[in-house]
């Protein structure tokens, strides 16, 4: 198994469907991360996950609900999204969310690659 | 607030030849740097980061990068591209110290590396 998984790879949806990114990793760490990553546009942090806990919702909209039932998985539930909120979703994770800003390295998964019609 | 420029959107060059990918950043602190490399179809991968000590950091590849206090810089250099190097590269920064669990991100540079 790689370190950081997600699923699916591709995902089409409709504005009116509920559909969900799966992110699992497997290097025991402490905090799991989205990015939105949209053609010529920097990353954007959208939730950071600390031991399970929310410690960052970057003002995103309610129509993407983040849920972390433990350290090892993280999911990203989407509702009646908008054509505008098609881009590559990136799961990361990293030994601890508050010893990123000191020393810490982020993993990444490869990414789910939504297209909203 | 920070923020970090690339200042190519584009970099292609020819096998064998020295690349160099530019960064600036702007931090009202003292920071930490990174560079991260995404493959076609990949999610991203530490290159190499800048934390204290020596100006002059060395990653995997055979990538560097040189830290310039002064110019607010981190640009990333390699003497001879591969093939292989052609991917995305993103510069990123952190702040020293406090709660903070954002790396801001650049917009990427895209590397072809031309036979």
């Amino acid at each position: 198994e790689t370190g950081v998984t997600q699923t699916p790879r591709h995902l089409v949806m409709g504005m009116t469907n509920k559909k969900s990114l799966k992110c699992e990793q497997h290097l025991g760490h402490n905090a799991m991360y989205w990015y939105k990553q949209s053609a010529k546009k920097p990353l954007e942090l959208m939730f950071v996950y600390s031991l399970e806990e929310r410690v960052e919702n970057n003002s995103v909209p309610s129509r993407f609900s983040p849920e972390c039932p433990n350290s090892s998985h993280l999911f990203l539930h989407l509702h009646t999204l908008q054509p505008e909120d098609s881009a590559l979703y990136l799961c990361a994770s990293s030994q601890e969310a508050l010893v990123l800003a000191v020393a810490g390295e982020l993993f990444f998964g490869e990414g789910s690659r939504l297209t909203v019609l | 607030a920070q923020s970090v420029t690339q200042l190519d959107s584009q970099v292609p060059v020819f096998e064998e030849a020295p690349v160099e990918l530019r960064c600036n950043y702007s931090s009202s602190v003292s920071v930490y740097l990174f560079w991260y490399v995404q493959y076609p179809n990949q999610g991203l991968q530490l290159l190499l980061k800048y934390l204290s000590g020596s100006t002059l950091v060395k990653g995997i590849n055979g990538f560097e990068a040189e830290f310039n206090k002064s110019q607010t810089s981190f640009h990333l250099r390699k003497p001879s591209v591969h093939i292989s190097d052609t991917a995305e590269y993103f510069c990123a920064v952190s702040d020293r110290g406090g709660s903070n669990y954002k790396l801001t991100f650049g917009k990427g540079t895209l590397l072809t590396v031309n036979p």
